[in-house]
């Protein structure tokens, strides 16, 4: 499969702990971007790399979130001291800067958080 | 605030008729377009886009619709078909041509059709 790729599915934890979820982008993509979804709504950007680098992060990313993308390949997103609000799906996309379309993004199957 | 609004939760249309699914958007500065589809269990997957200096952009069954001037976007499906169904979100983004990617999302309309 050379599609975005996430994992875990779905992840369930107690308040206060920390997660963190992995994203694959596809191989010959240099954007990689994090969305978060709740229940209802439409994915909200939440941050994005270009290769290593992090572009631009969404006022929604609290200081208990961090992104990196080490060597511009895979991207990971922890959550410390997770609360009830956190829960959502987390969303990862992939783009190319030389891709046909722009601003099209190819999404994973998202990591599912609950927080209890 | 949302800057990009789907009014309607939800849209019930019959096998073969049209689907016509709107968006609203409240940012000047956004002069870039799309409509992504979300199946269950699924990510959203692209389906068509338009840029602001056209008004029209056709793709097999589907045609976007943009009226600038309204700030107004529609998809329309003909004919629809029943694996049409799905969530729709209407996306937009500043900057085409050296876009960031950061879309701004709807909150999406579910679409069912009905064989």
């Amino acid at each position: 499969d050379t599609g975005v790729s996430q994992d875990p599915r779905h992840k369930i934890t107690k308040r206060g702990q920390n997660v963190t979820f992995r994203c694959d982008p596809i191989s010959e993509h240099n954007r990689l971007y994090w969305y978060r979804q709740t229940l209802g709504q439409g994915p909200e950007f939440l941050t994005y790399f270009q290769n290593e680098a992090q572009l631009e992060k969404s006022r929604l990313l609290s200081n208990r979130f961090s992104a990196e993308r080490p060597k511009g390949s895979f991207s990971t997103l922890e959550i410390q001291r997770t609360e009830q609000g956190d829960s959502a799906m987390y969303l990862c996309a992939s783009g190319s800067t030389s891709g046909a379309i722009d601003g099209e993004l190819f999404f994973g199957e998202g990591s599912r958080l609950t927080v209890l | 605030d949302q800057q990009v609004k789907q009014n309607s939760p939800s849209l019930s249309v019959q096998e073969g008729r049209i689907s016509i699914l709107n968006c609203d958007y409240t940012n000047s500065m956004f002069d870039y377009f799309l409509w992504y589809k979300k199946y269950p269990a699924e990510g959203p997957t692209f389906l068509i886009s338009i840029s602001s200096i056209k008004d029209k952009n056709e793709d097999g069954r589907f045609t976007v619709f943009l009226n600038k001037s309204a700030k107004h976007l529609s998809l329309h499906i003909v004919p629809s078909q029943p694996g049409d169904s799905a969530v729709y979100f209407c996306a937009a983004s500043k900057n085409y041509g050296g876009s960031q990617g950061n879309l701004i999302f709807g909150k999406g309309t579910k679409l069912s059709v009905k064989p």
